[in-house]
């Protein structure tokens, strides 16, 4: 069964704050994996793909680790705008998608 | 280009009802995708296709069935409605699958009474 766990949060951050999220994933044979964003009522929108050498994209950072099959994500220097869900998300392949349940966050002046 | 297009917004549906929510891209993507969400839940699969012609179950299909017969369009269909089709239901579109974005609609809210 294709899983990705996720800590809800919420987590609530000033701005400039550094903060990571952390998402694990039960099947192993997945080859793909992406951070996607989500704001309230809206659709999601892909954030970053995520590699197993990592991945920078100006304040974002992401990391896969698959001998833990383990996740992460990290956002420095926090803005207002950066406030949204961030979804967890595996490929199983086909481009048949298994997301976590996301992890809120919320960024506070 | 509009991107992914999906009508109706919302809807509400009796128990037994059923109804066609509609999809449409313009980025002349093969890979077409129905998700659903429930509140506080991650996406789940219901259908995709690879291309015109070509449709599958995804992670949760019962209740609903689709078509591809364009490489623009992709309906999902409810047959009877049930109030544990009571969701926000996104559909997505990728040229190719696997590091290729994925790109949503707006999606469609659809309560079940």
């Amino acid at each position: 069964r294709k899983e990705v766990e996720q800590d809800p949060g919420p987590f609530n951050v000033p701005e400039g704050a550094t903060v990571a999220f952390n998402c694990t994933y039960s099947n192993s044979a997945s080859q793909s994996f992406f951070w996607y964003r989500q704001d309230c009522r809206k659709e999601p929108k892909l954030l970053m793909s995520v590699y197993s050498s990592g991945n920078e994209d100006g304040r974002f950072t992401a990391q896969l680790n698959r001998a833990s099959q383990y996740i992460s994500l990290l956002i420095r220097d926090s803005k207002l705008s950066d406030s949204a869900t961030y979804l967890c998300v595996g490929d199983e392949a086909l481009g048949r998608l298994y997301f976590g349940r996301g992890t809120q966050l919320t960024v506070w002046p | 280009n509009a991107g992914v297009t999906q009508t109706p917004k919302f809807r509400i549906l009796k128990i037994g009802q059923s109804m066609t929510l509609q999809c449409t891209q313009d980025m002349n993507h093969n890979y077409m995708y129905w998700y659903r969400q429930d509140p506080g839940m991650g996406l789940k699969l219901i259908y995709y296709s690879v291309g015109a012609g070509i449709t599958d179950k995804g992670e949760v299909p019962n209740g609903y069935n689709v078509s591809r017969s364009t490489t623009e369009d992709f309906p999902l269909r409810l047959e009877l409605a049930a109030p544990s089709q009571t969701s926000v239901y996104f559909c997505a579109s990728s040229e190719d699958s696997s590091y290729n974005e994925q790109f949503f609609g707006p999606g469609t809210r659809l309560t079940v009474l």
